[in-house]
């Protein structure tokens, strides 16, 4: 299986939004509504913001959301902070199966 | 608060078998039907997943490592187990394990343990 394709990196101001993109395929990403997102922050445990496409688990911010269209998935982060910048990876329910990460993509908050 | 914690050698030695333990605290591993799973990051890349565990036992594992890769639990010490066979080099990675409410995504993490495959 192929990892999932994230851009290697977005930036953005703070207050301003973002929007990091994970492009899968037909047997993973457009097949099933279980896309997750997480943030990482280099050195400590990776957090889910995002599952099942679109929604956020207890305590995460509503500054981030999700979507799908296709085989394509979206993680949108409005009103940029500093304490957003981190690594952030999606991840989905494949045909075979299994579960498959993207690459992960680097936010900077300029 | 469920919390998790990965344990094992930080070195090993190509062609031999890495082994590593997480630990769960603040919950029973075999108490709800949920799932435990690995994860890795091999230095500068992304994560990749390596396979899940059911609270019954039934296993699921990434096709590019199944050969490879054996996940157990063990209910008596709340403990559930990776071993890789056969590591090369492309093993190196910072290992984490996490617990999953419904197989397709992991919340919480442990804090992941990195092992060097070296000689």
């Amino acid at each position: 299986q192929s990892a999932l394709t994230q851009p290697a990196s977005v930036s953005g101001s703070p207050g301003q939004s973002i929007t990091i993109s994970c492009t899968g395929t037909s047997s993973d990403v457009g097949a099933y509504n279980y896309v997750s997102w997480y943030q990482h922050h280099p050195g400590k445990a990776p957090k889910v913001m995002i599952y099942d496409v679109s929604n956020r688990p207890s305590g995460v911010s509503d500054r981030f959301s999700g979507s799908k269209s296709g085989n394509t998935a979206s993680l949108t982060i409005s009103g940029l902070q500093a304490e957003d910048e981190a690594d952030y990876y999606c991840s989905s329910y494949t045909s075979s199966s299994s579960l498959v990460f993207g690459g992960g993509t680097k936010l900077t908050v300029l | 608060q469920l919390q998790l914690q990965e344990s094992g050698p930080g070195l090993v030695k190509p062609s031999e078998t890495l082994s590593l333990t997480c630990t769960v605290s603040g919950g029973s591993i075999s108490s709800s039907r949920y799932y435990w799973g690995w994860i890795r990051q091999p230095p500068g890349k992304g994560l990749e997943w390596i396979g899940s565990i059911y609270y019954s036992g039934s296993t699921y594992y990434n096709p590019s490592l199944k050969s490879r890769v054996t996940i157990s639990v063990d209910t008596s010490k709340n403990q559930f187990s990776l071993k890789l066979t056969s590591v090369t080099a492309a093993d190196t990675a910072v290992y984490y394990c996490a617990w999953s409410r419904d197989y397709n995504w992991f919340d919480p993490w442990g804090q992941g343990t990195l092992v060097t495959v070296s000689s």
